[in-house]
């Protein structure tokens, strides 16, 4: 079984300023896909940036971006020029390559933006 | 078109109370996932259907859970003999297919409050 690991529980941030967002993972596996994921008040999970394990260039997503360490199974979230509606729990997620579709997620960072 | 929709938002039931959990999924998608969220952690997977079987229901904690999809559309979670430990979050998801690569797309989930 993948184990994803969130290892900030809170994050804060200043409005136009930069955060970024640890996770570490463990698999045995070559063919993966990692994600990013932002869940509101709302409740509703949305995809915010997704890599593929056999890219070595890093996934960008206008204001969201990746640092993939593939070696050291480390998959970092940046987020630049905060924004108030960026505050949220944001969750990484491990998908396998092969049969197997399920998401594992991590335990979650919430993330709050200081006006 | 319109996204996955779940019914109901919210739902509070006493203990060994049966409740049945709906999700809509968006047409035309023919994997759906289900996932239990408990509060302050990330989603947990469930189970997942390819059309109208059930592919994989590795995730059902007991067989107090069940899911159907009978027409490969709306699916159902249904909980018999509920218990305080099953008050979470039940979120629902679908994608195009059951492959690694297709995006999961999340409704807003049901909150479930078992008294």
């Amino acid at each position: 079984a993948q184990t994803v690991t969130q290892s900030q529980p809170e994050m804060s941030v200043q409005e136009a300023e930069t955060v970024t967002l640890s996770c570490t993972y463990d698999t045995s596996e070559s063919d993966y896909y990692l994600f990013w994921y932002k869940q509101p008040p709302s409740r509703q999970m949305i995809l915010v940036i997704r890599q593929e394990a056999y890219k070595q260039q890093n996934a960008t997503e206008n204001r969201f971006s990746v640092n993939f360490q593939k070696a050291a199974k480390s998959f970092s979230l940046k987020i630049s020029d905060s924004q108030l509606g960026d505050a949220a729990m944001y969750f990484c997620a491990y998908r396998s390559g092969s049969n197997d579709y399920k998401l594992s997620f991590g335990a979650g960072t919430t993330v709050t933006v200081r006006a | 078109g319109a996204g996955v929709s779940q019914t109901p938002s919210n739902k509070v039931t006493e203990k060994g109370k049966y409740v049945e959990l709906r999700c809509d999924p968006i047409s035309g998608h023919t994997a759906l996932y289900w996932y239990r969220q408990s509060l302050g952690q990330g989603p947990e997977f469930l189970i997942y259907f390819q059309g109208t079987g059930a592919a994989d229901d590795s995730g059902l904690p007991n067989d107090r859970f069940f899911a159907v999809r009978p027409e490969g559309s709306v699916s159902t979670l249904k909980i018999q003999r509920t218990e305080r430990g099953d008050s979470a979050v039940y979120l629902c998801a679908s994608s195009m297919g059951g492959g690694s690569y297709n995006e999961q797309f999340f409704g807003p989930g049901t909150r479930l409050t078992v008294l």
